[in-house]
């Protein structure tokens, strides 16, 4: 079956330690995208790609980085420079916006 | 600035309520899609609805109703006859034209969230 997965479901890091969220799609989908979501905030946008080898910053990209080296797959790396990255992590992708988007079932980040 | 505007943080209900979830969106584009979803506890958004521009026709899927007002840029969701099940969050959102750096990405409302009591 088609769709996003994001691995793991749970993440438990030292603070100071760098964290790789993995996110793979076997749906063709072009786009690709990194939320961020916070008691009572929504979900906010932190990296997006629209094709391969390439990514463009979201609103809050400070202390992530990406990368897009394949269709499928879209890892984000959480940098000891986030200064809070205790959150929920959600990867979404889509062909275009017409046909909506498929988000994964998260990835729940916790630096202690 | 918000461009989804979700003024009701938390909704209570009593089972068989109809409950109304506001939804109140802001663009400059004459092409953009709205969508509506739910978090459930296990985290994962569940789409409920997409509803472009150009359509204003309201739309009915068994309890779920949408009101689309592009007068009023607001996009509303109706629950009939409330269930226990339906308690989770649910988000509005913008996708609009490409414009700045956001490409085709969505923009979230807040989210509202909805506890449903038997």
């Amino acid at each position: 079956d088609g769709g996003i997965t994001q691995s793991p479901k749970y993440l438990f890091r030292k603070e100071g330690q760098n964290v790789t969220l993995s996110c793979e799609q076997n749906l063709n989908h072009d786009a690709m995208y990194w939320y961020r979501q916070d008691p009572g905030q929504g979900l906010r946008l932190i990296y997006y790609s629209q094709i391969v080898n390439d990514f463009q910053k979201g609103d809050i990209a400070e202390g992530y980085s990406v990368s897009r080296e394949k269709k499928e797959s879209f890892p984000l790396t959480v940098t000891s420079a986030q200064k809070n990255p205790t959150a929920f992590y959600l990867c979404a992708s889509s062909m275009a916006r017409a046909y909506g988007y498929t988000f994964g079932s998260g990835t729940r980040l916790t630096v202690v | 600035a918000q461009k989804v505007t979700q003024a009701q943080t938390e909704i209570s209900v009593v089972e068989k309520e109809d409950v109304t979830l506001d939804c109140v969106y802001e663009t400059r584009d004459t092409t953009y899609y709205l969508f509506w979803y739910k978090q459930p506890p296990s985290g994962e958004l569940v789409f409920l609805i997409r509803r472009n521009s150009f359509d204003e026709q309201n739309e009915i899927s068994g309890r779920y109703s949408w009101n689309f007002q592009k007068s009023t840029s607001s996009f509303n969701f109706t629950i009939t006859a409330s269930q226990v099940v339906d308690s989770a969050v649910y988000f509005c959102a913008l996708s609009e034209a490409e414009i700045g750096n956001s490409g085709y990405a969505l923009n979230f409302g807040k989210g509202t969230s909805l506890l449903v009591t038997p």
